[in-house]
């Protein structure tokens, strides 16, 4: 299983963009990247998914080099509501072991 | 409904009982998950279940015992806990495509306290 590195946390203010970047050097050819978003006492909440270059939704972008071994999450103007942590998971879509947190990133937005 | 339902919320148990945590999806997915969380701490897989059939136990003590009836409820069975069981318990579930697990739906999750 490729093995993921992130910072323990991160502070940023209102309004401003936040990029988390993930470390993952033995990544697999047949890995995706997946990021997930935890509220306490919730349940992790899917925020993007992709494979190679760039992906964006209405939430985030996800942007990953072309060797693969490295990702970075974006959110674009973090409110207060974004406090949370922020767990970046690689995995092979097909293997059941795809959904293996590593230790996840403490976004604090301040006001 | 993109909604996985557990149920309960919360738990207080003695070491001596037996109690069942249920979750429960109506997704149509065909692989759901159990893992337990401490505080601070990531989630960690404990089963998973993919088409009704156990795939994957994590090494997890036989005071857990999972169960699947049907492709919509999972349940875990639990007897002579012990209190560093207390936790959050996760449920998940996501669809089987081609082969391929699709984004995963998380529970609320519940909490139990052993005593």
């Amino acid at each position: 299983l490729a093995k993921t590195t992130q910072p323990i946390s991160m502070d940023s203010y209102e309004g401003q963009e936040v990029n988390i970047t993930c470390s993952h050097n033995n990544i697999a050819t047949n890995d995706y990247i997946t990021w997930y978003q935890q509220f306490p006492s919730q349940g992790p909440r899917f925020i993007i998914q992709g494979y190679k270059t760039k992906v964006t939704n209405e939430v985030a972008s996800l942007f990953i080099p072309a060797d693969r071994k490295s990702s970075t999450l974006s959110l674009p103007r973090v409110s207060l509501s974004d406090t949370a942590v922020y767990y970046c998971l690689v995995g092979d879509r097909g293997s059941a072991r795809q959904l293996t947190f590593g230790s996840g990133t403490q976004l604090t937005v301040l006001p | 409904d993109t909604e996985v339902t557990q149920t309960p919320k919360h738990l207080v148990m003695g070491m001596t009982n037996k109690k069942s945590l249920k979750c429960e999806q109506h997704m149509g997915h065909r692989a759901m998950y159990w893992y337990k969380q401490k505080a601070k701490k990531p989630p960690e897989l404990m089963f998973v279940y993919s088409y009704e059939k156990l795939s994957i136990n994590e090494s997890v003590p036989s005071r857990f015992s999972p169960e699947c009836p049907n492709s919509s409820l999972l349940n875990l069975h639990l007897h002579a806990l012990q209190p560093e069981d207390s936790a959050l318990y996760l449920c998940a579930s996501s669809q089987k495509t081609l082969g391929q697990n699709t984004e995963a739906f998380f529970g609320q999750g519940t909490r139990l306290t052993v005593v």
